[in-house]
């Protein structure tokens, strides 16, 4: 069975820091895409980041570009996400999602969701 | 403001049909695939719909897909009680390189 575990969410202050791990299992992680999609209280589906299967591209959203950074670590079947320079506009859901295969491609499995808040 | 529009709630009496429209540009769904997405109250989305009309296993067949030129559809019948959820539609754009999502639409079964 495919599984995606978020963590590493919390409360963080304005202009600070986290980063969020996926740890996935039941299936050759390094072949599929990946990809971060948040949702802010009350609100719809915001697309963040993408990276690839293999060689490793990486995709943002421009609302997060510059302060946000996605990888992968292939052997601990891990999908991470750096966050920096936190804004109140950040404070959100944030899943984990699973690419059929490609990047273009459907997100076919989706984690839990970790919780980030960002406030003073 | 979405990339893709969708409308805000659509609402039909029990074993009804609905259908959920995403209307979208040619850097988007003109020229990508479409998939379509559940989420009930208090859970994280799940695939209903990929490749504009195929269906995961497991997705009964009373959820279908659909697209024509710069816009999708998504069919619902034998409307139940438990289909109450906010559906989402997405899809690549070509032009911004990433994702991109629908509002969504909250269905609510009368």
């Amino acid at each position: 069975e495919v599984q995606l575990v978020e963590s590493g969410g919390g409360l963080v202050q304005p202009g600070g820091s986290l980063r969020l791990s996926c740890t996935t299992s039941g299936f050759t992680f390094s072949n599929y895409a990946m990809s971060w999609v948040r949702q802010a209280p009350g609100k719809g589906l915001e697309w963040v980041s993408t990276i690839s299967g293999r060689v490793n591209n990486t995709y943002y959203a421009d609302s997060v570009k510059g302060r946000f950074t996605i990888s992968r670590d292939n052997s601990k079947t891990t999908l991470l996400l750096q966050l920096n320079s936190l804004r109140a506009e950040d404070t959100a859901i944030y899943y984990c999602a699973k690419h059929d295969t490609w990047t273009k491609d459907a997100f076919n499995v989706w984690g839990q969701g970790t919780m980030v808040t960002v406030s003073s | 403001q979405s990339v893709l529009t969708q409308p805000p709630s659509v609402s039909a009496a029990p074993g009804q049909k609905v259908t959920i429209s995403c209307s979208g540009s040619t850097s988007n769904i003109g020229n990508n695939y479409v998939s379509w997405y559940q989420q009930l109250p208090g859970t994280a989305p799940k695939l209903l719909i990929y490749d504009n009309d195929r269906r995961p296993s497991g997705i009964p067949d009373r959820f279908s897909g659909s697209k024509s030129g710069t816009s999708a559809t998504l069919g619902i019948t034998g409307l139940q009680t438990g289909d109450e959820a906010d559906y989402y539609c997405g899809t690549w754009s070509s032009s911004l390189s990433g994702w991109v999502f629908g509002g969504g639409t909250r269905l609510t079964v009368l």
